[in-house]
């Protein structure tokens, strides 16, 4: 069965970076188009990232562009986010998500928490 | 960017009830429209896309319908279980964006 399973949350101060992984496994993941989603303690759910199956497209929410970036290793069979310039309301869990034009399948979350 | 706004944000309701959830989008989704249920501590599950499609596996008392800018997700007898907070989710146009939310709780 699918399998994602998120790693590299941490506590990071403010302008700092950090990179999430994404472990995939039971599908074919240099198939399948994958996402980032986060939630803010007590929000709501926030669209983050998106890379096409083969990584040659990305796109971004606004709040992100220029200090995030998306990026796969298909031989690894592994979804990455690095994120620069951290900021206090970058503060979420990550969720990474299997993309069949909908989101049938999510991982676990990873918390990442921007403070000083 | 699309906005996407849910209501109610909270509704009280008793086991058996029929309950509606309704999502309005800021311009047209072209249906592509999907509606996940979140539990506290847990990731958000899909209940419904393509606006009215029920993902394998989902009881049957869910349904969605809609079309253009309003679409409503029904549980038609609410039971225990369904506690929960309830999202809607545009993806016709990137960014794509999700509804604030509506926390369902049982009575």
């Amino acid at each position: 069965q699918v399998q994602l399973v998120e790693s590299g949350g941490d506590v990071v101060q403010p302008g700092r970076s950090l990179r999430l992984s994404c472990a995939a496994s039971g599908f074919t993941f240099s198939s399948y188009g994958m996402h980032w989603v986060r939630q803010a303690p007590g929000k709501g759910l926030d669209w983050v990232a998106l890379i096409s199956y083969d990584g040659s497209s990305k796109y971004y929410t606004d709040s992100v562009k220029g200090r995030f970036t998306i990026s796969r290793d298909n031989s690894k069979n592994t979804l990455y986010l690095n994120m620069n310039s951290l900021r206090a309301e970058d503060t979420a869990v990550y969720y990474c998500a299997m993309s069949q034009g909908y989101l049938p399948h999510w991982g676990q979350g990873t918390l990442v928490t921007v403070s000083s | 960017d699309i906005q996407l706004t849910q209501s109610p944000s909270f509704l009280s309701a008793s086991a058996g009830d029929r309950v509606t959830i309704t999502c309005r989008a800021s311009q047209g989704t072209n249906n592509y429209l999907a509606w996940y249920q979140q539990k506290p501590g847990k990731a958000p599950k899909l209940l419904i896309y393509a606006a009215s499609t029920l993902q394998s596996g989902v009881p049957s008392r869910f349904s969605g319908s809609g079309s253009g800018t309003e679409f409503t997700l029904r549980i038609s007898s609410l039971q225990p279980e369904d506690s929960a907070t309830y999202y809607c989710q545009q993806l016709n146009t990137y960014p794509w964006t999700f509804g604030q939310g509506t926390k369902v709780e049982i009575k």
